[in-house]
């Protein structure tokens, strides 16, 4: 079965520090590949997506991700990050042809001052 | 815009009371689907439906009842609530046709207690 791993459950960094928040997927055909962000008591926000092309993807609020077929990885990137980044961020999968999305466990952002 | 709505926000229920959680969405998008959002676990799908009339079984169908008479609405039906039911609920949907990036919307959410 298709899955997706967010090792780190929770990561603290320092306001303008850099951030990386990891994610693996299981092998499998080219995967589409999002990252969400759920604030405190909110719905889903999309970040970024890949689908083909550039393994570099630009999103949303100054976030990249880089999708590594060799590591089955689609890490997520902030070169300096701002208290209002705490948030909890979700990366999913989507199987080809399905919309339904596998989504890992979630990684719990706290940026301290 | 609206976009997907849901209700109600939060709800407190007991053992074995039904209620029906309601979406809907007004971007005319053919699949709809719902999530449940357990800590630690992410979210996983319940329901999901690509058009009026076709609804089908997610990762954790049991409990559950959905109907799709309507595209714009996708009702999630507890029949008999269990306190595993706690649960925060997403609603979320997208559209499907062909070329499309197939991004989920995703509604703010439905906080259910069963006590």
């Amino acid at each position: 079965a298709q899955s997706v791993t967010q090792p780190d459950i929770h990561i603290t960094v320092s306001e303008g520090a850099s951030l990386e928040l990891r994610c693996n997927y299981s092998y499998g055909a080219t995967p589409y590949l999002f990252w969400y962000v759920q604030s405190p008591g909110q719905g889903l926000q999309l970040l970024l997506k890949y689908f083909s092309g550039d393994t570099l993807v630009q999103g949303i609020k100054g976030f990249e991700a880089e999708f590594k077929r060799s590591q089955s990885s689609f890490n997520l990137r902030k070169p300096s990050v701002h208290w209002s980044d705490a948030a909890e961020y979700f990366c999913a999968r989507q199987g080809t042809g399905r919309r339904a999305l596998t989504f890992g466990s979630g990684t719990r952002l706290q940026v301290q001052p | 815009n609206a976009g997907v709505t849901q209700t109600p926000k939060f709800q407190v229920l007991k053992t074995g009371q039904s209620m029906t959680l309601q979406c809907a969405q007004d971007m005319n998008h053919e699949y709809m689907s719902w999530y449940r959002q357990d800590p630690g676990m992410g979210l996983r799908l319940i329901h999901y439906s690509v058009g009026a009339g076709i609804t089908d079984q997610g990762e954790v169908p049991n409990g559950y009842n959905v109907s799709r008479s309507t595209t714009e609405d996708f009702p999630l039906r507890l029949l008999s609530a269990a306190p595993s039911q706690t649960s925060v609920y997403f609603c979320a949907s997208s559209y499907l046709t062909s070329g499309s990036t197939g991004e989920l919307f995703f509604g703010e959410g439905s906080r259910l207690t069963v006590l």
